[in-house]
């Protein structure tokens, strides 16, 4: 049961678009298109931002979009704001067992 | 008001137990897989266990399996982590949260949350 793997940081500038990544294996991110994200800022419970890879709850801005290619997923960010700034985590389900596996985290920042 | 409330947080020591609830209301509780999720101070998100709607299948991260029972009343609207033998790297927030799939398998998109309880492990 490894870790996802996400870049630590990411930044952009007001009105930009970022990627984050979320790199799993064939057991993981690549056999299953459950992947979700969560954006967390300081001292909040985590928020469901896409599901099933690329699905947006109610309320989530359509400038938050998620995909999939292979063994790693993304999400886009676009039109950067400054409330955009948070922490952001991938899960993947897992299969076997049916465990569930975090990514690290990524830090956004929006200069 | 869909609304998640755990408690049962504190400080304990090693070897020890500790019992978190998490009550629930605004929604139909015995129709949602629950969720335990785990953050460690100023780190990341750390999956601890899920139980189905129907309690019919429950299942752990490696690092609590055999230490940690999920369990839940649906009459009671609650959720449930026994955690047992408590080590210092147990030490974090834990949060309850919501699958958002309905009488299905959980697929980790989790929709609602709690504001998190503390538990901390130290001698």
């Amino acid at each position: 049961q490894s870790a996802l793997t996400q870049p630590p940081s990411a930044s952009g500038s007001p009105g930009q678009s970022v990627t984050i990544s979320c790199a799993g294996t064939s057991s993981d991110v690549g056999a299953y298109n459950y992947v979700s994200w969560y954006q967390q800022h300081p001292g909040k419970a985590p928020k469901l931002m896409i599901y099933e890879v690329s699905k947006r709850p109610s309320g989530v801005p359509d400038r938050f979009s998620g995909s999939k290619s292979g063994n790693t997923a993304s999400l886009t960010v676009s039109g950067l704001q400054t409330e955009d700034e948070a922490d952001y985590y991938c899960i993947s389900y897992a299969g076997s067992n049916n465990l569930g596996v975090f990514g690290g985290g990524t830090k956004l920042t929006v200069l | 008001q869909v609304q998640l409330v755990e408690s049962g947080g504190g400080v304990v020591q090693p070897g020890t137990s500790l019992r978190l609830s998490c009550a629930v209301s605004g929604f139909t509780f015995n129709s949602y897989a629950m969720h335990w999720v785990r953050q460690t101070p100023g780190k990341g998100l750390d999956w601890v266990a899920h139980i189905w709607h129907d309690e019919s299948n429950r299942y752990y991260a490696d690092s609590v399996r055999g230490r940690f029972t999920i369990s839940r009343d649906n009459s009671k609207n609650t959720l449930y982590l026994q955690m047992n033998s408590l080590r210092a790297e147990d030490t974090a927030v834990y949060y309850c949260a919501r699958d958002s799939v309905i009488r299905q398998v959980p697929k980790y998109g989790m929709d609602v949350w709690g504001q998190g309880t503390t538990v901390t492990v130290s001698s």
